[in-house]
């Protein structure tokens, strides 16, 4: 049973326009949010995240909204560019003091069409 | 910046063998995981530990194991290699901060693309 959903298994957008990513969650526990950007044959880069307490986070182009009671959360990049063509996934744990594991979204590949 | 090393980024194993896949990291963080990466499941959790000499099963641990003797490193052990764990073998490491919503995030090494023939 899939507790992390990216229902997109990828979005193209045309460069300077904004970027959305979408993720769902199911379990309830869940109170810490994160999103990973992942380039070919290397790890995954923390981007953002967000904690249950706040419905919102941006930090530069990035921003990250929660919305609780709908179980989702959704990625912002505004304006994107090349550079930002990846894979994205979505990681939620329940605690956000390092010691919980993730667990991850299957991710959306992201194009950025100049 | 935080650095989490892996020792190999290829690895060509054949099925029986025995494998060991090592990972270092330099910030002196607690926690310790191990996720594999494969087409169309996103990252899976094999095994973590938040101390030496601790370890916990994650989602997939069947046919692994793992060994942490030192706080800095933290090794993936396939017992007998077969040809169904051929994948990309992610370590992360993170920091423990004992307060509510100290949002310690997991930092990655850039993988070890493993193969068993």
């Amino acid at each position: 049973d899939q507790q992390v959903k990216q229902n997109s298994p990828s979005l193209s957008v045309q460069e300077g326009r904004i970027s959305i990513l979408n993720c769902d969650y199911t379990n309830s526990m869940f109170d810490y949010f994160l999103w990973y950007k992942k380039y070919p044959a290397e790890g995954p880069t923390f981007l953002i995240s967000i904690s249950s307490i706040k419905d919102k986070n941006e930090d530069g182009r990035f921003t990250v909204f929660l919305n609780k009671s709908a179980k989702h959360l959704s990625l912002h990049i505004v304006p994107s560019q090349p550079g930002d063509s990846a894979v994205y996934f979505c990681a939620a744990s329940a605690g956000s003091k390092g010691n919980t594991p993730l667990v991850f979204g299957k991710g959306t590949r992201l194009s950025v069409i100049a | 910046d935080v650095k989490v090393t892996q020792s190999s980024r290829y690895l060509v194993k054949r099925t029986g063998e025995k494998v060991f896949l090592e990972c270092v990291q330099d910030m002196d963080h607690e926690n310790m995981f191990w996720y594999r990466q494969d087409p169309g499941l996103g990252l899976r959790l094999i095994y973590f530990s938040y101390d030496v000499k601790m370890k916990e099963k994650g989602d997939i641990p069947e046919g692994y194991s793992v060994s942490r003797e030192k706080k800095e490193r933290f090794s993936l052990i396939l017992e007998s290699a077969s040809t169904n764990q051929t994948s990309m073998y992610l370590c992360a490491s993170s920091f423990t901060l004992n307060f509510p919503h100290s949002n310690q995030p997991q930092h990655f090494g850039d993988g070890t693309r493993l193969s068993i023939l």
